[in-house]
């Protein structure tokens, strides 16, 4: 079954950091570019980060640029975002999603949500 | 970057309604369209990706259209499992926006 799992979602103080993981099964993750998006509850989704499948290219949304970055191990079928200088805007819910080539986020994982509040 | 804007925001229809929502970019991005669905608590659902090709597993009811910057995402037949929030997806360049959402209710 082809599956990306979340994980790493919590509660952090503003200011905080987070390292959010996704762990993909049932496809050759290697294949395939991937890319974080955020939802705040009851809100639209915001696309975050993109990174290509061999990790070279790498392109970030404004509202998060010089404060998260995006990796992948391709030997461990995962991708992971990590979360710093956090905002309280940064809240929602964070789901990894697969890119068939550039046409369609055809797989998502279940989301894994970020609170950010003191 | 490309602005994608959505009409209506919300709908109310009934089971067996024919159902049509529009997908317009701020400037041309060919066919580069996708349409997801989305209820509560999960994670969107792709429908229809490059503007007109439904996706595997998708019942036919959904179709989509359009190119440049006019797309229309139709259900012709309402069903009970489709009252949901719709968002269209740009693939043009990067950051590949999505609408702000149609939310279709009973």
């Amino acid at each position: 079954e082809v599956q990306l799992v979340e994980s790493g979602g919590d509660l952090v103080q503003p200011g905080g950091s987070l390292r959010l993981s996704c762990a993909a099964s049932g496809f050759t993750f290697s294949r395939y570019s991937m890319n974080w998006v955020r939802q705040v509850p009851g809100e639209g989704l915001e696309c975050l980060s993109y990174i290509s499948s061999s990790g070279r290219t790498i392109y970030y949304a404004d509202s998060v640029k010089g404060r998260f970055t995006i990796s992948r191990d391709n030997a461990k079928n995962s991708v992971y975002l990590q979360m710093d200088s956090l905002r309280a805007e940064d809240t929602g819910i964070y789901y990894c999603a697969r890119e068939r080539t550039r046409d369609a986020f055809d797989v998502w994982g279940q989301g894994t949500m970020v609170t950010v509040s003191s | 970057a490309i602005l994608l804007t959505q009409s209506p925001s919300s709908l109310s229809a009934s089971v067996g309604d024919r159902v049509t929502i529009t997908c317009r970019a701020s400037q041309a991005i060919n066919t580069a369209l996708a349409w997801y669905q989305q209820k509560a608590g999960k994670a969107p659902k792709l429908l229809i990706y490059d503007s007109s090709n439904l996706e595997s597993g998708v019942p036919s009811r959904f179709s989509g259209s359009g190119s440049g910057t006019d797309f229309t995402l139709s259900i012709s037949s309402l069903d009970p499992e489709d009252f949901a929030t719709y968002y269209c997806q740009h693939f043009n360049a990067f950051p590949q926006t999505f609408g702000p959402g149609t939310k279709v209710e009973i």
